[in-house]
């Protein structure tokens, strides 16, 4: 089975600095999708960035991007001048892409606090 | 507007007393999926659904039931609930290309 491992429970930030969480995973599949997933405290789950297996480059929006190391099973993310709208929960996502699969595995979170 | 809709949003009941969760969707997605989120654990999936009438246990079902006879509908029953049952749920719908899913707003249930 699928698991996804986020390490940093809580991470903290001065605005306009960066700040990278991190997320492994663990799989036997070659062929997934990977998420971040923000939610703020309004509990809305907001999708910030997705990543396919197969593709080699790193995807980016705007101020997120990751690095994904996909031989480490490693999918960070860095927010680059961290704003104080950032504060949030963010949750690391894996979708495996078999067949008669409808799993979306999350890890248990990092709160992400950014400071004036 | 594209948009999953969750009712109610807050519910509080007792152990016992058979409650339903209403979940619907207008994008005409076929995957729609059940999560239950808890402090510390993350989200978990419950049921999910690849289409009308088909459904399947994720990594949290007991206590729970779901049914699918329109694909835009897909509720979760709990016929009995439960102090532990107690927690934040999300209805969720899935894009075609399985590259996005649509969160519900979130129902926040206690069981007394």
């Amino acid at each position: 089975a699928q698991t996804v491992t986020q390490s940093q429970p809580e991470m903290s930030v001065q605005e306009a600095e960066t700040v990278t969480l991190s997320c492994t995973y663990d799989t036997s599949e070659s062929d997934y999708y990977l998420f971040w997933y923000k939610q703020p405290p309004s509990r809305q789950m907001i999708l910030v960035i997705r990543q396919e297996a197969y593709k080699q480059q790193n995807a980016t929006e705007n101020r997120f991007s990751v690095n994904f190391q996909k031989a480490a099973k490693s999918f960070s993310l860095k927010i680059s001048d961290s704003q104080l709208g950032d504060a949030a929960m963010y949750f690391c996502a894996y979708r495996s892409l078999s067949s008669g699969s409808e799993k979306l595995v999350f890890g248990k979170g990092t709160k992400l606090t950014v400071n004036p | 507007e594209a948009q999953v809709t969750q009712n109610p949003r807050y519910l509080i009941t007792v152990t016992g007393k058979k409650l339903t969760v209403t979940c619907s969707q207008n994008m005409n997605h076929e995957y729609m999926s059940w999560y239950r989120q808890d402090p510390g654990l993350g989200l978990r999936q419950i049921y999910y659904s690849m289409n009308v009438e088909v459904t399947d246990k994720g990594d949290v079902p007991e206590g729970y039931k779901v049914s699918r006879k329109e694909k835009r509908n897909f509720p979760l029953i709990l016929e009995s609930p439960s102090p532990n049952q107690t927690s934040l749920y999300f209805c969720a719908s899935t894009s075609g290309s399985r590259n996005e899913q649509f969160f519900g707003p979130g129902t926040r249930l206690t069981v007394l």
